[in-house]
């Protein structure tokens, strides 16, 4: 059963163009919901992250916004730059459960110049 | 300079063979994780552990074993009942509620 479903699982973006990635989640538990960035034959890093009590987070070029009644959660890369094109991952891990992540499945973007 | 050292980079096994990845992290984090990742499905938890000397199972835990014997060290082996081990395995530590770091992770591939 995939508890974090993600979606597209590709997308192309032209420079300085706005890059949107969704995903939404079924178990209630869940309240923590990071964003990872991952560049080929690397491991994961974080980019930005929330909690369910606020809608909405910005850091730089990168917003998440949060629908706490409809269980979604998207990314949002204002601005995009070539240097952006890697894969995207969304996650949640759930109350009491440390930092035991549940992944979305992945979206490779690229942004052509 | 701290963070997480995954060795090797890459990995062969021959069918039947046992093969141990390593793990060590320098950030004195508590928990570490091994995760599984195959193009297409993302990342999946495969052990997970929160402290030394324990360790929990986590979605795809068949044909796995872990140690947790010092705090800094989370070694993963995939044995011989592991039918399909060809992927790129991921380790990560994080303290309870933080951010997980990841190492750079080793490719297996079976030959």
């Amino acid at each position: 059963q995939q508890q974090v479903k993600q979606s597209p699982q590709s997308l192309i973006v032209q420079k300085g163009g706005i890059s949107i990635i969704n995903c939404a989640y079924e178990n209630t538990a869940f309240d923590y919901f990071p964003w990872y960035q991952q560049f080929p034959g690397k491991g994961p890093a974080l980019l930005i992250a929330i909690r369910p009590d606020v809608s909405e987070k910005k850091e730089g070029r990168f917003t998440i916004s949060f629908n706490k009644s409809a269980k979604q959660f998207s990314l949002h890369i204002m601005d995009s730059q070539p240097g952006d094109s890697a894969t995207y991952f969304c996650a949640a891990s759930p109350t009491g459960g440390g930092n035991k992540l549940t992944f979305g499945t992945g979206t490779q973007l690229k942004v052509e110049l | 300079d701290g963070g997480i050292t995954q060795s090797p980079k890459y990995l062969f096994r021959k069918e039947g063979q046992n093969v141990t990845l390593s793990c060590e992290q320098n950030l004195n984090h508590d928990a570490m994780y091994w995760y599984r990742q195959d193009p297409g499905q993302g990342l999946r938890l495969i052990y997970y552990s929160q402290i030394v000397n324990d360790f929990q199972k986590g979605d795809i835990a068949e044909g796995y074993s872990v140690s947790r014997e010092k705090k800094e060290s989370f070694p993963l082996t995939v044995t011989s009942a592991q039918k399909n081990p060809t992927a790129f395995y991921l380790c990560a530590s994080s303290i309870d509620w933080g951010q997980a770091f990841f190492g750079q992770g080793t490719r297996l591939t079976v030959v």
